[in-house]
């Protein structure tokens, strides 16, 4: 079946520190790749997705390219601030689960000023 | 546009207690998922709904658990009788585009049950 592996938390960087959280996926077929952010007491949000390979999803300084090749889809931020504290779940999703989609186990980030 | 809605926030209840979540999903989205989260066993995914009919329940815990959508714009996560290990925050999540299949997640209802 389906899964997505993320690298374990929690992460405590500086602020402007360099993001770097680690995803890979088993899947058969072409799933659609997902970041999705969780702030203390709030739902998942979107951060980004990539629908095919090579695709480059970005949004608010963080980017993640999907790589078929070696199937990770890792999420990269240049500069860290300190609202970018959250818990962040790499996920997919294929055509053929009708929309389910798979979450790996979430990873915290803490970011110091 | 309104996101999708959840009620209620919070919940604390007693051990045998009937629980009742409420969830009204995005207009025009055509499925509906129940999620549940804890620190054990972080975010399961419970049961969803394609067009207000259950596709897929095998996350259910136990029939101390159903879970309901009358129509398109409300469902239901129902627990009776609850336990202390019931435990969570339940994300109600909904979606329109199956190709994509971005989910628009809820705030979330903090139960506990003691």
């Amino acid at each position: 079946g389906d899964s997505v592996t993320q690298m374990e938390g929690p992460v405590t960087l500086s602020e402007e520190a360099f993001l770097t959280i680690n995803c890979t996926y088993t899947a058969t077929g072409y799933p659609s790749l997902f970041w999705y952010v969780q702030y203390p007491g709030e739902g998942l949000q979107l951060l980004l997705k990539a629908t095919k390979a090579d695709d480059k999803g970005s949004n608010k300084g963080f980017e993640a390219t999907y790589r078929k090749e070696t199937t990770s889809f890792h999420l990269e931020k240049g500069s860290v601030q300190v609202s970018d504290s959250a818990v962040y779940f790499c996920a997919l999703s294929r055509d053929t689960n009708a929309g389910k989609s798979t979450f790996g186990d979430g990873t915290t980030l803490t970011v110091k000023p | 546009d309104a996101g999708v809605i959840q009620s209620p926030r919070h919940e604390v209840t007693e051990m045998g207690q009937e629980v009742t979540l409420r969830c009204k999903p995005i207009s025009g989205h055509d499925y509906l998922f129940w999620y549940r989260q804890t620190m054990m066993r972080g975010l399961e995914l419970l049961i969803y709904f394609n067009n207000n009919v259950p596709i897929d329940d095998s996350g259910m815990p136990e029939d101390r658990f159903s879970a309901k959508m009358p129509n398109a714009s409300f469902s239901t996560l129902k627990i009776q009788p609850s336990e202390p290990r019931d435990s969570a925050v339940y994300f109600c999540a909904s979606s329109w585009d199956r190709t994509a299949g971005e989910l628009f997640f809820g705030e979330g209802s903090r139960l506990t049950v003691l």
